[in-house]
C-alpha cells in the first residue's frame, strides 16, 4: 500500500458482534475517510474524520483518528450479514490536490 | 440522488489495442479522480481535473492520457493495452467550491477492463 496497512487483513465474526479494523498511516493529513466495497463492486462512503477530530459516529459505525499515532479504528457495532466487504481507509493528505490514498483493506465476513 | 456514471461497466479488449472509459460526475460536482484498482488490491490514484484543468496525476503509464470537457464529463484514454492493465477503473467525483466540503469523493461503480 502506498501509505499504510489496515489490520487484520481479514476478519470473520457472528452477525450481533463487534468488528473493529485498524488503520495506519505515514504522512501528514487533512482528513481520513473510510470506504465500504462489496466484492469487485463501487466504492462507498461511510464517513470521514478531519484531522482536528478523534472522535466520530454514525448510526452503528464508530470512527477514531489519533494523529500521534498516525492510526485510526473503525468500530461496527451489532454486526449483520450485510456487513460483509471489504473496507478500506483512505487519507487525503497536506498537499494542494485532494487526492486519496487508500490502506490495504480488511476483509470482514460476518457469519449469520 | 444522482450517483457518478461510467460507462461501459465492463470491457474486453486485447493487448495493443485501445479503450476509453468514461465517468459523468455528479451534478454541480467539478473535480474529478480516477482511480485504478488490481485484482485484491487496493485502489491507486491515477489522475484528477479541476474546473476542465488537470490537478494533480499519479502512477498514470504514459499510454494513459484523460481529460476533462465542458460539461465535467471525463475521458480516461488507454492505449497499447497490456495484460497488466486488467483492473477496476473508477471515477470519483466531488462538490464544487462553496457548496459544503468538497473532501468527500463519491465513487462511480467502476469499469472492469479485461486485457486478453
Amino acid at each position: 500500500s502506498q501509505q499504510g496497512e489496515e489490520d487484520p487483513q481479514a476478519l470473520s465474526i457472528q452477525e450481533g458482534e463487534n468488528a473493529t479494523m485498524n488503520c495506519s498511516y505515514k504522512t501528514s493529513i487533512n482528513n481520513l475517510q473510510w470506504y465500504r466495497q462489496n466484492s469487485g463492486r463501487g466504492l462507498v462512503h461511510l464517513i470521514l474524520i478531519r484531522s482536528n477530530e478523534r472522535e466520530k459516529h454514525s448510526g452503528r459505525l464508530r470512527v477514531t483518528l489519533d494523529t500521534s499515532k498516525k492510526s485510526s479504528s473503525l468500530l461496527i457495532t451489532a454486526s449483520r450479514a450485510a456487513d460483509t466487504a471489504s473496507y478500506f481507509c483512505a487519507t487525503d493528505v497536506r498537499d494542494s490536490s485532494y487526492k486519496l490514498i487508500f490502506g490495504s483493506g480488511t476483509r470482514l465476513l460476518v457469519r449469520p | 440522488a444522482a450517483g457518478v456514471i461510467q460507462s461501459p461497466r465492463h470491457l474486453i479488449k486485447e493487448k495493443r489495442e485501445t479503450a476509453t472509459l468514461k465517468c459523468y460526475p455528479i451534478p454541480r460536482h467539478d473535480t474529478v479522480y480516477w482511480y485504478q484498482q488490481g485484482p485484491g488490491q487496493d485502489p491507486q490514484f491515477l489522475i484528477s481535473f479541476y474546473e476542465k484543468m488537470q490537478s494533480d496525476k499519479g502512477s498514470i503509464p504514459d499510454r494513459f492520457s484523460a481529460q476533462q470537457f465542458s460539461d465535467y464529463h471525463s475521458e480516461l484514454n488507454m492505449s497499447s493495452l497490456e495484460l497488466g492493465d486488467s483492473a477496476l477503473y473508477f471515477c470519483a467525483s466531488s462538490l464544487a467550491p462553496g457548496q459544503g466540503k468538497r473532501e468527500t469523493q463519491y465513487f462511480g461503480p467502476g469499469t472492469r477492463l479485461l486485457v486478453l
